[in-house]
């Protein structure tokens, strides 16, 4: 399996545009997370899906923050409209009930 | 709330000594355990785990980590440290909902 992959890697937009960050979860995995990392507030978990159903949000920001899991393969995560402050590495995680989560290699998001 | 704590925010040791870092959490009962690595610019690797079972849990990379019950504790250990070993760690738990709670992480830094 080639992991869980996330895109772009890299991401740069003006203040005031929408961002769409992309998951695809490993085959078989029936949980996906989003984090985000900064420095001053380490790894954050936004939201998580089980079953491609959003169990837990609350650590969803903002209204501008919103993602989706339309299918087992795909998830996204998306804001509208972006700030400087939302500037951070996204990952994406997924895992099934009994494993450890497998992170992606992140989406390093610059707003400017 | 869960909170996982990892005292040292850096640390530096010479190739071929041997290393611990710490970790400790807040939670009513036993959760699961998770030492990950992160290298710059990548994705989080999984060292190890614990579920149940031996306290004393053995993972990747020559690396190994003990949980003590009475310390709430699972601090991670390597004999002997090589200089790719340098990079970021983060201890994390999950209480059973499935999604992770991080440490802060240790940066760790290996003098030659």
């Amino acid at each position: 399996d080639a992991g869980v992959i996330q895109s772009p890697r890299h991401e740069v937009t003006e203040m005031g545009q929408e961002v769409t960050l992309r998951c695809k979860p490993i085959s078989g995995h029936d949980y996906l997370f989003w984090y985000r990392q900064t420095m001053m507030r380490g790894l954050e978990l936004l939201i998580y899906f089980n079953n491609n159903v959003p169990i837990d949000d609350s650590g969803m920001p903002e209204d501008r923050f919103s993602a989706k899991m339309p299918n087992a393969s795909f998830s996204t995560l998306k804001i509208q409209p972006s700030e400087p402050r939302d500037s951070a590495v996204y990952f994406c995680a997924s895992k099934t009930s009994n494993t450890e989560a497998f992170f992606g290699q992140g989406t390093r998001l610059t707003v400017v | 709330a869960q909170s996982v704590t990892q005292p040292d925010i850096h640390i530096t040791v010479s190739e071929g000594a041997s290393l611990e870092l710490r970790c400790n959490y807040s939670y009513g009962a036993t959760p699961y355990l998770f030492w990950y690595v992160q290298s710059p610019g990548q994705g989080l690797q999984l060292l190890l785990k614990y579920f149940s079972g031996d306290t004393l849990v053995q993972g990747i990379k020559g690396f190994e980590a003990e949980f003590k019950r009475s310390q709430s504790s699972f601090n991670l250990r390597k004999p002997s440290v090589h200089w790719s070993d340098a990079a970021e760690y983060f201890c994390a738990v999950d209480t059973g909902r499935r999604a992770l709670t991080f440490g802060s992480g240790t940066r760790l830094q290996v003098q030659p």
